[in-house]
């Protein structure tokens, strides 16, 4: 079964101390793996998109990686504002659609 | 418009009466989805619309559900007869992607609306 997992549920980090979210994914055919922020009460923004394994793309404290069974969000040095829920999502090569992770609660304390 | 709009941005129904929810997509999307986010879980593909039609409505949870896309532009969601189960954010997404067309949509990714959270009292 084609499917999108996200760990941790929730992490909560301080102001300046990095870390990673982990998306894994089990999809046949693999065409795109993206990342979304969610802030309460709005729709997802998408972030990233990659293509194959050994991509890496970057927006300002935010790394994107991806291997071929997961793919990694690296936040360096975060500051509260980037507090929100993660949201990771694949598209595969027949599909018409993306498959979403239930994402990862991201909080950072000042 | 300048991004997607969804309407209402909330609403309180009673258990059995039908709902329409409304998606207006960015000006010129081909492609239409609408998802569900129940609290605390990811988001639940509905349905998709390529112009008009609906190559893909394999995610609609039974037959109260539907929708329907006018004018390759707006979009409603309907549920009949609603439920408690029913309650949850209903979310609206364009892409410029056309169907089959997935280097379109990995490059561009979807822009979603900020949902209408509907509760089933």
């Amino acid at each position: 079964e084609d499917q999108v997992t996200q760990s941790p549920e929730a992490l909560r980090l301080q102001e300046g101390e990095s870390s990673s979210l982990n998306c894994s994914y089990t999809v046949s055919g693999l065409r795109g793996l993206f990342w979304y922020r969610q802030d309460p009460g709005k729709g997802p923004e998408f972030l990233f998109t990659l293509y194959s394994a050994g991509e890496e793309k970057e927006k300002e404290r935010l790394k994107a990686t991806l291997t071929k069974k997961e793919s990694f969000l690296h936040i360096t040095a975060p500051k509260p504002e980037d507090s929100a829920t993660y949201l990771c999502a694949a598209t595969y090569s027949s599909a018409s659609k993306i498959i979403f992770g239930s994402g990862t609660r991201l909080s950072i304390r000042p | 418009g300048a991004g997607v709009s969804q309407s209402p941005s909330n609403k309180v129904t009673e258990k059995g009466k039908d709902v329409e929810l409304r998606c207006d997509p960015i000006s010129g999307h081909t492609a239409l989805y609408w998802y569900r986010q129940s609290l605390g879980q990811g988001l639940e593909f509905l349905i998709y619309f390529q112009g008009n039609s609906a190559p893909d409505k394999s995610g609609l949870p039974s037959d109260r559900f539907s929708a329907e896309r006018t004018g390759g532009s707006v979009s409603t969601l309907t549920i009949q007869r609603t439920q408690q189960e029913d309650s949850a954010v209903y979310l609206c997404a364009s892409s410029l992607a056309l169907f089959g067309k997935l280097n379109n949509l990995a490059n561009y990714g979807y822009t979603f609306g900020s949902g209408t959270r509907l509760t089933v009292v």
